[in-house]
């Protein structure tokens, strides 16, 4: 699997937007870029996903590169119930019926 | 609609002993993943199954094992315990591809080994 970078951590202040990033410049054709989360004491999350296109959902907007090297995820709005670790995961589909889990970033809202 | 069930929730056992953990999934899911998280290591994908056939497999030893029943609950053993197999082990479950939208995953069962 495609390899991707993100910070360690981040922080960030109760209602103001959050920008997530993530480099995977070694990202393929076939490749989905996933966003999940995982807070304390849970399983991870599913987030967003997305191939090319910019992607909304109800939980946060997902910008990605024209040339797909890199991608954000934007939560429009920080909550204290989103201070969480957030993965930024390549998958190709397909036969690849797995996501490789980096080691993500640790994101703080202050209140 | 029920979410990922995984059981137990926490689990102690001996070193040697053998574990079985279960997970159910949601209905109309028939894709089942398994991952164990450790603090060391992070998250790591143990195998996936669909339609009671495996199809994916991480890199762990054989002594790490699961199955899926025809109504797609899944369970993964874990034989001859090691102090190292101490971790969370979560489930994940999904739509087929044509209709996939995420992987849900279960709260996980905590598994220590002393």
């Amino acid at each position: 699997d495609a390899k991707t970078t993100q910070p360690n951590s981040m922080e960030s202040n109760e209602e103001e937007p959050v920008h997530l990033p993530c480099n995977h410049s070694t990202i393929s054709g076939t490749d989905y870029i996933h966003w999940y989360r995982q807070l304390p004491s849970q399983g991870p999350e599913y987030v967003i996903h997305g191939l090319t296109s910019n992607v909304n959902n109800r939980m946060a907007s997902l910008a990605i590169a024209e040339d797909r090297k890199s991608s954000t995820l934007i939560l429009h709005r920080a909550t204290l119930r989103d201070a969480a670790v957030y993965y930024c995961i390549l998958n190709s589909g397909g036969s690849n019926y797995k996501l490789t889990f980096g080691k993500g970033t640790l994101l703080t809202v202050n209140p | 609609k029920a979410g990922v069930t995984q059981t137990p929730r926490y689990l102690i056992k001996t070193r040697g002993q053998q574990v079985t953990l279960s997970c159910s999934p949601i209905s109309g899911h028939r894709s089942v993943s398994w991952y164990q998280q450790t603090p060391g290591q992070g998250l790591q994908f143990l195998f996936e199954y669909f339609s009671e056939t495996q199809r994916n497999k991480g890199n762990f030893p054989g002594r790490f094992s699961g199955r899926q029943f025809s109504n797609s609950r899944s369970e993964m053993n874990v034989s001859t315990l090691e102090l190292g197999d101490s971790a969370l082990y979560l489930c994940a479950s999904s739509h087929p591809r044509d209709r996939w939208d995420g992987y849900t995953f279960g709260s996980g069962t905590r598994l220590t080994v002393v």
